[in-house]
């Protein structure tokens, strides 16, 4: 058990439709960062936030957001979804800003029919 | 875009064999991480090794670096069933975040 969890375990919805996704980082982390995985485009970073502000940005459509909160946790939303959408979502902190060791969540993964 | 590419993309190996999983990256780092995947689930991190190292032992994995050639390796030792899953290295440099590669799926035959 990483300490980092995520909910939900599984989403199931329709191509249009909006969904959140939620982590709470360990105890103690600042930084979370979420990352999609897919069969075709592996492991894909998204976004990062440090303590509240965004810090880095990645392949992240303009359909998704996130934000993360005054308790640290965080939420990643996903609007207008296509098919193309479905793939694991990750949440991972860790304790610094920097590229250190990454303690990832169980993930949610996300089926769009 | 991936930063770190595995070689192999799948590994077969019979218990008690060795394994070994080989990254390419292409830009300057500050560490190299290994992580691994059972199915479906989380990722787990291994070990890290630093741009200043050339090799790092943590039980019955050993990780080389060269920095020359931009490359690692991760040996697995007497391999177990249990060690089936995905592995997987990620660059680091300075505050950005982790790249992952595709990964490498190793299948530990009992």
């Amino acid at each position: 058990d990483s300490g980092v969890t995520q909910t939900p375990k599984h989403l199931i919805t329709a191509t249009g439709q909006r969904v959140t996704l939620r982590c709470s980082p360990r105890s103690g982390d600042l930084s979370v960062y979420w990352y999609q995985q897919s069969l075709d485009q592996g492991l894909q970073f998204l976004i990062q936030y440090y303590n509240g502000e965004e810090r880095a940005k990645g392949n992240i459509l303009e359909r998704f957001s996130a934000q993360q909160f005054p308790d640290l946790h965080s939420e990643l939303n996903l609007s207008s979804l296509e098919l193309g959408d479905s793939a694991l979502y990750f949440c991972a902190s860790s304790g610094t800003s920097g590229s250190e060791v990454l303690f990832f969540g169980p993930g949610t993964r996300l089926t769009v029919l | 875009s991936q930063q770190g590419e595995e070689d192999p993309q799948a590994l077969s190996i019979q218990e008690g064999e060795n394994a070994t999983m080989n990254c390419s990256y292409k830009t300057s780092i500050n560490n190299l991480q290994w992580y691994r995947q059972n199915s479906g689930r989380g990722l787990v991190h291994l070990i890290l090794i630093r741009s200043n190292e050339r090799e790092k032992h943590s039980g019955r994995l050993r990780v080389t670096l060269d920095t020359s050639k931009k490359s690692s390796s991760l040996l697995i030792t007497a391999s177990r069933a249990a060690d089936t899953a995905s592995y997987f290295c990620a660059t680091g440099a300075g505050s950005y975040q982790l790249t992952f590669g595709k990964g490498t799926k190793l299948s530990v035959i009992p």
